[in-house]
């Protein structure tokens, strides 16, 4: 079946990396996402890669595609408390218009 | 603001009662979706719908309903809600290019009482 997974909880410290790792399901996905949530808000999208793709890098976010695993992680370099939100991956899955959501990790950035 | 709009913000509700969320799109999307989300279990895809005049289910569809009467609404309808119901509602409209992500609303909460 469908299905996206997710750690819960992620805690770093002010400028350290973090690393938010997810699974899918669907290997024909196109497209995959990543996207934020910040309280009390909608989600964001943040950033997202094809599935012919083993990595983007857009500014300190860097995205890595290992479609053999079905793995899919963000890593934020440098991070700063301003990223600390639920961060949600997500598969588009073919042929039907869905798009499938991991359970978000919350990243919990200390000073 | 072109965007997604939902309604209401919050609603307190009495178990059994009917109730209606509101979404517009001024987008003119052609996908949109109802998720719900819930603590630890992230969003979960109640109903879709890829075009006006067409909706699908979702990974939890029970006990809720849509239509798209045309390219800009998408109401989800709870016919008699229960407890388990209470959660935050998103609706979402995807961009008709390749990319194709996501525009949320800021959601609405829902409380079943």
């Amino acid at each position: 079946g469908e299905d996206v997974e997710q750690s819960l909880f992620l805690s770093v410290r002010e400028g350290d990396s973090s690393v938010i790792n997810c699974t899918y399901t669907d290997s024909s996905s196109t497209y995959l996402y990543w996207y934020k949530q910040e309280p009390g808000a909608g989600l964001q999208l943040l950033t997202y890669i094809f599935s012919n793709m083993d990595m983007k890098q857009d500014q300190r976010l860097t995205v890595l595609l290992n479609k053999k695993d079905k793995h899919l992680s963000l890593r934020i370099a440098d991070t700063q408390t301003g990223d600390s939100a639920i961060y949600f991956c997500a598969e588009s899955i073919s042929n039907t218009g869905k798009l499938i959501f991991g359970q978000g990790t919350t990243l919990q950035v200390k000073p | 603001i072109a965007g997604i709009t939902q309604a209401p913000t919050s609603q307190i509700l009495a178990a059994g009662r009917r109730m209606t969320l509101r979404c517009t799109q001024d987008m003119r999307h052609n996908a949109m979706y109802w998720y719900r989300q819930d603590l630890g279990l992230g969003l979960r895809l109640i109903h879709y719908s890829n075009t006006a005049g067409t909706t699908g289910k979702g990974e939890v569809p029970d006990g809720y309903s849509v239509s798209r009467a045309n390219t800009d609404d998408f109401p989800l309808t709870l016919a008699s809600a229960v407890p388990s119901q209470t959660s935050v509602y998103f609706c979402a409209s995807r961009a008709d290019r390749n990319t194709g992500e996501l525009f949320f609303g800021e959601g609405s909460r829902l409380t079943v009482l």
